[in-house]
């Protein structure tokens, strides 16, 4: 079946420092989303990415899509405390009959030190 | 607040039991997925139904079974409940199951735990 890895599995940085996180799937993705869920809470949508090495902003934080539709990444430049949560890659497998399962990467832990 | 609403929050119950958990999801959606969390864990996907019908299953023990209502609320039964069980379900919602640029709404989750 369809995987997503997601790497690293645990990220600590000094408050300023940058941060990525990457996620690969086994299958190529109709599109892949990035979620992030604070401690004790639940996943919130960040963003969709659709189309073939398609890169979105949002303030600090950008969002790649692969060329072949397997791979993305998150970037966030200049930690905050605020950023701290798992940041979690979903991806839906293009074709197929399971448009509804969006499978999601074991997520990346963020922990930001001031 | 995402719309999504989960109940119970907690929930402790001994092995062998059997629970119930239930979502609403936002007013509109025909989509619900249950997901399971457990400690330093990724999200496994269970299972998702849209519109009343079964559309994907994921690693969903045969314990655990779920259901649509036509008010589209959703429950998912787990039953012989083991301790290896305790988890945080979500249930996340979307409009539809075929649309591209549909995002997931999580609710705040079920935090199960089996003593």
């Amino acid at each position: 079946g369809q995987q997503v890895m997601q790497i690293p599995q645990y990220q600590h940085v000094q408050e300023g420092e940058d941060f990525t996180t990457y996620c690969n799937s086994s299958t190529t993705l109709s599109n892949i989303q990035w979620y992030k869920q604070r401690p004790g809470g639940h996943p919130v949508f960040l963003i969709q990415l659709v189309k073939s090495g398609e890169v979105k902003k949002q303030k600090r934080l950008t969002f790649q899509f692969g060329e072949a539709k397997k791979n993305s990444s998150l970037h966030i430049t200049a930690t905050q405390t605020t950023d701290v949560g798992t940041y979690f890659c979903a991806g839906r497998r293009a074709g197929g009959t399971s448009y509804g399962k969006l499978t999601f990467g074991q997520g990346t832990i963020l922990t930001v030190h001031p | 607040d995402s719309g999504v609403t989960q109940t119970p929050k907690h929930l402790i119950t001994a092995t062998g039991q059997r629970v119930t958990l239930r979502c609403s999801p936002r007013s509109g959606d025909l989509s619900v997925y249950w997901y399971q969390q457990s400690l330093d864990q990724g999200l496994q996907f269970l299972i998702h139904y849209y519109n009343g019908e079964e559309r994907a299953k994921g690693n969903i023990l045969e314990r655990f079974s779920a259901q649509q209502f036509p008010d589209l609320h959703s429950e998912l039964n787990l039953s012989s409940l083991e301790l290896g069980d305790s988890a945080l379900y979500f249930c996340a919602s979307s409009p539809t199951v075929f649309a591209r640029n549909t995002e997931a709404f999580f609710g705040q989750g079920t935090r199960l735990t089996v003593v």
